[in-house]
């Protein structure tokens, strides 16, 4: 069964850099994720897409700041120079045989 | 730029029905797959259905598989879901979504359903 894990939540500090990993289950490594944003009581956010080779396709004006990254069934999103607005909720979502979306990571910003 | 506005949300009781739609511009409508996704207050994404750019072909989650209807109409750029036997359990926002190959890369607004009697 298709699954993406993440951390519920996360935390960094101000003009910091932090990494937020979503975890595909056993057998779907080879998988393509998108990941995004949504800011607290607004709707989500495309942020990218992260090919299974870390190659990434991110969302009309999406900073530079954010970036994606990949190594075996981790996908990866770094937010560098974090500032107040990154604060939210981050989720990545694939597709197998119907929809999936991963439980999300709360982004606090110190 | 893409836009996607849904419309049709509201109140209804349980067992009720409602018609959602997504009106779509910016993009050429009819080669997209699209998908909706609804969010209950306080919680996390959840992912209810998804169609085949040309409408072949129509996915659902188990949640709502039997209840709920996804069509379009590529003529007029319009994304419909039709909800039946509509349950407490249904109360969230409803977002649509453009979603080439199933992933999604853009969002509407979204639309509150409140189930209550």
């Amino acid at each position: 069964q298709l699954v993406l894990t993440q951390s519920p939540s996360a935390s960094a500090s101000l003009g910091a850099s932090v990494k937020l990993t979503c975890t595909l289950s056993s057998g779907h490594s080879n998988y393509a994720i998108t990941w995004h944003q949504q800011q607290p009581d607004k709707g989500p956010r495309y942020l990218m897409k992260l090919n299974t080779d870390g190659s990434h396709k991110k969302g009309d004006g999406i900073p530079d700041r954010f970036s994606g990254s990949s190594s075996g069934a981790e996908r990866y999103l770094t937010i560098s120079s974090l500032q107040s607005e990154d604060e939210a909720d981050y989720y990545c979502q694939t597709w197998g045989t119907g929809g999936v979306f991963g439980g999300g990571t709360k982004l606090t910003v110190l | 730029q893409v836009q996607l506005v849904e419309s049709g949300g509201g109140v209804v009781q349980p067992g009720g029905s409602l018609r959602l739609s997504c009106a779509a511009s910016g993009f050429t409508f009819r080669n997209y797959g699209m998908q909706w996704v609804r969010q209950a207050s306080g919680k996390g994404l959840e992912w209810v259905t998804f169609i085949r750019y040309d409408g072949s072909d129509k996915y659902y989650a188990e949640s709502v598989k039997g209840r709920f209807t996804i069509s379009r109409d590529n003529s007029k750029n319009t994304l419909y879901l039709q909800m039946n036997s509509l349950g407490l359990e249904d109360t969230a926002v409803y977002y649509c979504a453009s979603a080439p190959n199933g992933l999604v890369d853009y969002w509407g607004q979204g639309i509150l359903v409140t189930v209550s009697s």
